[in-house]
């Protein structure tokens, strides 16, 4: 099965800096899907950037970027820029397919909760 | 195009009592998936739906079902309601059919349930 750690529990960085959130997974499959979503206080989960294992390039959406290595089993988070509004909850997430009966699940890792400071 | 949405946005309910939440997902996506997500166990999947079928289900107890409508729609169900049951309830839509690696799962704001 899936498995997806998430070391941080709490990050801290100035507005306009650039972070970093840190994500290892585990997995037996060749193919496999990596996500990132954002939750608010809200509670609503946001999608954020999608990264594939056969993906040869890193996935980038506008101040999102993904640096994945896949020899380290890794798949950071990159924020640039930081605004106030960035402070939520992060998690990294991986697809645990069924190919055979079509379905399929998130298998998500703890979160690392981002504070963005003025 | 509309999000997901879930109905209603928060309940309060009392041991015992039984809960119907509601989640209408993307227009043109046919799989629904439902996670749970509490402090202590974080975000676990529940089941999901495609064209009406469950297609997979994760390690909850039976008091804990579902369905979905021939119009995508899904409901989930929990009865005899457990003070453990308190947690936020979220939604997730996605295109569905075969299990592919770029299909992507677009949540709703989810349902507080508070059993007291």
């Amino acid at each position: 099965a899936q498995k997806i750690t998430q070391t941080q529990p709490g990050m801290f960085v100035q507005e306009k800096e650039a972070v970093t959130l840190d994500c290892t997974y585990d997995t037996s499959d060749q193919s496999y899907g990596l996500f990132w979503y954002k939750q608010p206080s809200s509670g609503e989960m946001i999608f954020l950037i999608y990264q594939g294992s056969y993906d040869e390039q890193n996935a980038t959406e506008g101040r999102y970027s993904l640096n994945f290595q896949k020899a380290r089993k890794s798949a950071n988070l990159v924020i640039s820029a930081s605004q106030l509004g960035d402070s939520a909850m992060y998690f990294c997430a991986m697809r645990e397919a069924d190919y055979q009966g079509g379905s399929e699940k998130l298998v998500f890792g703890k979160g690392t909760k981002l504070t963005v400071n003025p | 195009k509309a999000g997901v949405t879930q109905t209603p946005r928060y309940l309060i309910k009392t041991r015992g009592q039984q809960v119907t939440l509601s989640c209408s997902p993307i227009s043109g996506h046919r799989s629904v998936s439902w996670y749970q997500q509490t402090p202590g166990q974080g975000l676990q999947f529940l089941f999901e739906y495609f064209s009406e079928t469950q297609r997979n289900k994760g390690n909850f107890p039976g008091r804990f079902s579902g369905r979905q409508f021939s119009n995508s729609r899904s409901e989930m169900n929990v009865s005899t309601l457990e003070l453990g049951d308190s947690a936020l309830y979220l939604c997730a839509s996605s295109l569905g059919g075969t299990a592919t690696s770029t299909d992507t799962q677009y949540f709703g704001p989810g349902t507080r349930l508070t059993v007291l």
